[in-house]
């Protein structure tokens, strides 16, 4: 049963153009995530978000940053794409904010650069 | 610092088999296990998770002991079904670190 919502499923861009990633959570959870998923199956956390702290991978690039609403929604944007950003991102959420945490995640939206 | 390593990149076995994924971590902190799964077109869930050094952890059949003495966390199944197909990830959260790190991931295909 899904609980983590992400729009779209899917999006095809150009390099340069800025997108957007919504994601909503439903379980009254107080933490969110980002996670790029690469071709390979490869999961790298990019960001973790409550209503006090926002905390960035270090190897993120600033063309991404997380835009949230309320602690139910986190969004992803990236100001202008690159082709290295082709990949699935998963947004997923957390009771509460230690890492041993059991994790929920949405579906994924997958992202390609032309 | 925290590492996991998997070192099957694709296992393929026949229903009712054995399932044998290897797992091996490396942390100073103190850590917690995981396996998550994911099928395709869906985000990882949840499949078993242990917090204590050699406790087993168990879920629809599938088993991992956390062995700190070998620092490993293998993910074992007696008899492998086709609805198995996924990919399964190691998982290692360590005390002091706000991260999850996930293992490079094992495509398990089931054949029937």
């Amino acid at each position: 049963e899904t609980a983590v919502f992400q729009t779209p499923n899917y999006h095809v861009t150009q390099v340069g153009n800025e997108v957007s990633f919504n994601c909503k959570q439903t379980l009254g959870h107080d933490t969110m995530y980002w996670y790029k998923q690469d071709s390979k199956k490869l999961l790298k956390i990019m960001f973790s978000y409550n209503n006090k702290q926002l905390i960035v991978n270090e190897t993120v690039p600033r063309r991404f940053s997380p835009q949230s609403s309320d602690k139910a929604h986190l969004n992803l944007r990236i100001k202008s794409v690159e082709p290295e950003d082709s990949a699935v991102y998963l947004c997923a959420s957390s009771k509460g904010t230690i890492s041993n945490e059991r994790l929920f995640f949405g579906h994924g939206t997958k992202l390609s650069v032309l | 610092g925290n590492s996991v390593t998997q070192m099957q990149g694709q296992v393929t076995l026949s229903e009712e088999e054995f399932l044998f994924i290897n797992c091996t971590y490396s942390t100073t902190g103190y850590p917690t296990l995981f396996w998550y799964v994911q099928y395709p077109g869906e985000g990882p869930q949840l499949l078993l998770k242990v917090t204590t050094a050699n406790n087993k952890g168990s879920s629809r059949g599938f088993e991992a002991t956390y062995d700190k003495g070998t620092t490993s966390f293998h993910l074992q199944k007696a008899s492998v079904q086709e609805s198995d197909s996924a990919v399964y990830y190691c998982v290692l959260s360590s005390s002091g670190s706000w991260q999850l790190i996930f293992g490079s991931g094992t495509q398990l295909t089931v054949m029937p």
